[in-house]
């Protein structure tokens, strides 16, 4: 079993849907969770860090449930510049290391 | 602030032939950098974790004898593919734990197209 799982999509959405990303991790010691965006054929970049209490930032929010060992992003208001592959990403206590999904392609379309 | 600079982005080489890649954290001091490899619709895979001034430690299934990882400063890690095969074609990142609040620490090279042919 992989220990970071995502629905690979893709997710095509016209602009200004709202859409919703789930993922689930294996390992209950998983510690630190994070959203990063990954364009095509470029490096990932941080898109935001998920806590329990859930955050938002603009238009993107992110929700952690650790009971059920699940991690979600909504995106509201999608924009044509918000067409990329998402990562779920996940640490482990006492490592120093990234675990990541294979990622959830969105293409929002005009 | 918190800059990677990986080279080359992209490389195309002979099967048989070896290819080194390098990371530089530009202005931090880097002892532990990390090199990821990534297949096509696939995720990052971390390979091995790269410590200043001693041995990397390679992830389980990746040949430490082919991937040749040195950190011999705090600003430099390098990784060679040696013997290359058209199966280690692949995009290959690298990071660095620069304790950057805004990235948690890590910061990402801009990733080497690699092409064994």
């Amino acid at each position: 079993r992989k220990e970071v799982e995502q629905d690979p999509g893709p997710f095509n959405v016209p602009e200004g849907a709202t859409v919703a990303f789930n993922c689930t991790y294996s390992n209950s010691a998983s510690q630190s969770f994070f959203w990063y965006r990954q364009d095509c054929r470029k490096e990932p970049k941080l898109l935001m860090s998920v806590y329990s209490s859930g955050n938002e930032d603009g238009r993107f929010t992110a929700q952690l449930n650790r009971a059920s060992q699940y991690i979600s992003l909504l995106i509201r208001d999608s924009k044509l510049s918000d067409s990329a592959t998402y990562l779920c990403v996940v640490t482990l206590r006492g490592y120093n290391k990234l675990i990541f999904g294979a990622g959830t392609r969105l293409a929002v379309h005009p | 602030g918190a800059v990677v600079s990986q080279h080359p982005s992209r490389v195309i080489c002979k099967s048989g032939t070896s290819v080194k890649i390098e990371c530089r954290s530009l202005d931090f001091q880097a002892t532990t950098m990390f090199w990821y490899r990534q297949f096509p619709k696939q995720s990052l895979m971390l390979m091995a974790t790269s410590n200043e001034g001693s041995k990397a430690t390679y992830e389980q299934g990746v040949e430490k004898d082919k991937f040749l990882i040195n950190h011999a400063s705090l600003t430099l890690s390098t990784l060679t593919v040696t013997s290359a095969h058209p199966e280690d074609s692949s995009f290959y990142i690298c990071s660095a734990d620069s304790g950057h609040a805004t990235n948690y620490g890590y910061t990402f090279g801009s990733g080497t197209r690699l092409t064994v042919v």
